[in-house]
């Protein structure tokens, strides 16, 4: 059984801050680990994509991947009170026997930052 | 202006009714996904679509059904056998070359049943 696991929150960070959020996976397979941003009632966002161990930086955002850890976190920057959303954390894997891959999400983090 | 669409917005449906909600997209993107998203939870994978006249199951088909006649549709259709299909519903869709496995969502469809 493929799973995603992320703290539900709320996590909550000053405005101006740094905000940290985390995710762990547990199939060794996964290539692919994505970050997306949903505001309430929205359809989610894609943030963020990193496939190699390392950082991978785009703005305010940072996505840090350690795959031997089985662990990949976004880092946003001087939080802002429009970055309050929930985050989803998911991993591509591939369907065996299709070929097809397809996306299995974590239930998400709900940030707030507070002004 | 390219992106995907989904209509429509809100849907209510009456229980033993089959419903069917529309997904199009102008992206040129060959694999086409559907899921559901239930309050506080995560996005599950009902069915997915790499090419046109296939599809295949995702992890909560059952109740669901779906086509792929045109590359640049694919409808989900939610039938009386889905037991709890009040649900926020979620379309997707992802190019083959580029920014690989990066998939795109529509703006979503909300199924209440009265």
């Amino acid at each position: 059984q493929k799973e995603v696991e992320q703290n539900s929150g709320p996590l909550s960070v000053p405005e101006g801050a740094i905000a940290s959020l985390n995710c762990t996976y547990s199939d060794r397979v996964s290539q692919s680990f994505f970050w997306y941003r949903q505001y309430s009632g929205k359809s989610p966002e894609l943030i963020m994509s990193i496939y190699s161990n390392g950082d991978k930086e785009d703005g305010r955002f940072t996505a840090q991947l350690n795959k031997a850890s089985q662990y990949v976190s976004l880092l946003i920057r001087d939080s802002q009170p429009s970055d309050s959303a929930t985050y989803l954390c998911a991993v591509n894997w591939m369907y065996s026997g299709g070929g097809a891959d397809g996306l299995t999400f974590g239930k998400g983090t709900h940030l707030i930052i507070q002004p | 202006d390219g992106g995907i669409t989904q209509s429509p917005k809100y849907l209510f449906r009456k229980e033993g009714q089959n419903v069917t909600l529309s997904c199009e997209q102008n992206l040129n993107h060959d694999a086409m996904y559907w899921y559901r998203q239930d309050p506080g939870q995560g996005l599950r994978l009902i069915y997915y679509s790499q090419i046109v006249n296939d599809f295949q199951k995702g992890d909560i088909a059952e109740g669901y059904s779906v086509s792929r006649e045109k590359k640049e549709s694919f409808p989900l259709t939610v039938t009386s056998a889905q037991k709890n299909p009040t649900a926020f519903y979620l379309c997707a869709s992802k190019g083959t070359s580029g920014r690989e496995n990066e998939q795109f969502f529509g703006p979503g469809t909300r199924l209440t049943v009265l």
